[in-house]
């Protein structure tokens, strides 16, 4: 069984304060890793699709690394602002399917 | 550019009822994926299409849930009958190119059905 964890499973924060998360999946067979945010009520909107060991992508404010040779991925979110409270998804795709976390859900309060 | 569009947004039925969920991807894309959220739970993937033909659909419960993408574009996902412990949010995404997971995901803003 595939598995992807995601930690913390919650986090509150002040505004202002940066935060990280972790994502930890399979080390064989890896094809990519997704990150997604999913704003309550809204669709879910990738940030991130990363493929090579070693990425490092940024979003204005978000950014987000990979290790593929252990089996993890940081994001990572500088000066939180109450517009950042979403549930933060990661996807691990193998060869032939996508395997979401459980996701960690942010909440930065003024 | 139009999103993936999903209806209803929310639907409440009693158990041992039917109910049927639309997806219309974004247009081009051939990839089309059915996702079901149980609440604490990550998105799970129910089946995938890619253009009108099933590519996988080895977690859907087959004896009450079935799918279908006629023309390759619109879907419907339908559940009868339905159980308490399919209550979620069914998630439909879409994306121009399908398999090994290397393309970004499209995502509607789901529908959530409540199972009384």
């Amino acid at each position: 069984i595939l598995n992807v964890e995601q930690s913390p499973q919650s986090l509150h924060v002040q505004e202002g304060d940066s935060t990280n998360f972790t994502c930890s999946f399979p080390s064989s067979n890896f094809y990519a890793l997704h990150w997604y945010r999913w704003e309550t009520a809204k669709s879910p909107e990738a940030l991130f699709v990363m493929t090579l060991n070693g990425d490092e992508k940024k979003k204005g404010r978000i950014s987000a690394t990979l290790n593929t040779k252990e089996g993890y991925s940081y994001l990572y979110i500088k000066g939180s602002q109450p517009e950042d409270s979403a549930t933060y998804l990661c996807a691990f795709g193998n060869t032939d399917k996508l395997i979401f976390g459980t996701g960690t859900r942010l909440q930065v309060f003024p | 550019e139009a999103g993936v569009a999903q209806s209803p947004r929310y639907k409440i039925i009693e158990k041992r009822q039917s109910v049927a969920f639309w997806c219309n991807p974004i247009s081009g894309h051939a990839t089309l994926y059915w996702y079901q959220q149980i609440l604490g739970q990550g998105p799970k993937l129910l089946i995938q299409f890619q253009n009108n033909g099933v590519v996988d659909d080895s977690q859907l419960p087959k004896d009450r849930f079935s799918a279908e993408r006629l023309k390759g574009v619109d879907s419907t996902l339908k559940i009868q009958p339905a159980k308490l412990e399919d209550s979620a949010v069914y998630l439909c995404a879409s994306s121009f190119a399908g398999g090994q997971g290397t393309g970004e995901l499209f995502f509607g803003e789901g529908s959530r059905l409540t199972v009384l």
